[in-house]
């Protein structure tokens, strides 16, 4: 079974230091890594999609990597903003169920 | 593109009785479609997955007569918590997928309150 692991469970910044969220799974059998993003109250906003066969992924100010190897995907943003507060979800996607995280929460401090 | 919806976006029900919650998928026909629940502070749980026309596949642990789920369409699929209890409220999620790159698509969410 797959087992994700989000660390930090929460981080705090100040407003236009760079992010690094990290997660881990034990099955590197997966077709895809996905990271959404989640406001209190809300639904998940789909960020970036990873591929198994691709290495990372950019939109905007953020970036994600993937190693499977390793079982590792690390989520950048950079030169954070209040409006990045949230928690961050990341999933492994085996055959075609995704195992989510716990989640890692943001705050950016203005 | 890919829009998944769902209705209602919040429900109180009182103890014993029924409640319906349909998930779309507005722009696309949707090879599966996923049921997740989700308590406060925590993570995302798979209940069961759907295929259009067949029987949910049910996760380990989750009641299939409690949590009654139809995929009577390509774009509709229905969970139904039969004879709700306090325990049961949480917020439910659905998505929805096509067949490759297999990326699931996420509904808003309903809150369901049982009192």
């Amino acid at each position: 079974k797959q087992e994700v692991t989000q660390i930090p469970a929460a981080l705090s910044v100040p407003e236009g230091e760079n992010l690094v969220l990290n997660c881990s799974f034990t099955d590197s059998a997966i077709y895809n890594l996905q990271w959404f993003r989640q406001d209190p109250g809300k639904g998940l906003t789909s960020l970036l999609l990873i591929q198994s066969s691709q290495r990372e992924q950019t939109s905007g100010r953020l970036n994600a990597s993937l190693d499977k190897s390793s079982g590792r995907s690390t989520l950048y943003i950079a030169a954070s903003q209040p409006g990045d507060s949230a928690t961050y979800l990341c999933a492994a996607g085996d055959d075609y169920k995704l195992s989510f995280g716990a989640g890692t929460t943001v705050t950016v401090r203005a | 593109g890919a829009v998944v919806s769902q209705h209602p976006s919040w429900v109180i029900c009182k103890s014993g009785t029924s409640v319906k919650i349909e998930c779309r998928s507005l722009d696309f026909q949707a090879t599966t479609m996923f049921w997740y629940r989700q308590f406060p502070k925590q993570s995302l749980m798979l209940m069961a997955t759907s295929n259009e026309g067949s029987k949910a596949t049910y996760e380990q642990g989750v009641e299939k007569d409690k949590f009654l789920i139809n995929h009577a369409s390509l774009t509709l699929s229905t969970l139904t918590v039969t004879s709700a209890h306090p325990e049961d409220s949480s917020f439910y999620i659905c998505s929805a997928s096509v067949a490759q790159p297999y990326e699931q698509y996420f509904g808003p969410g309903t809150r369901l309150t049982v009192t």
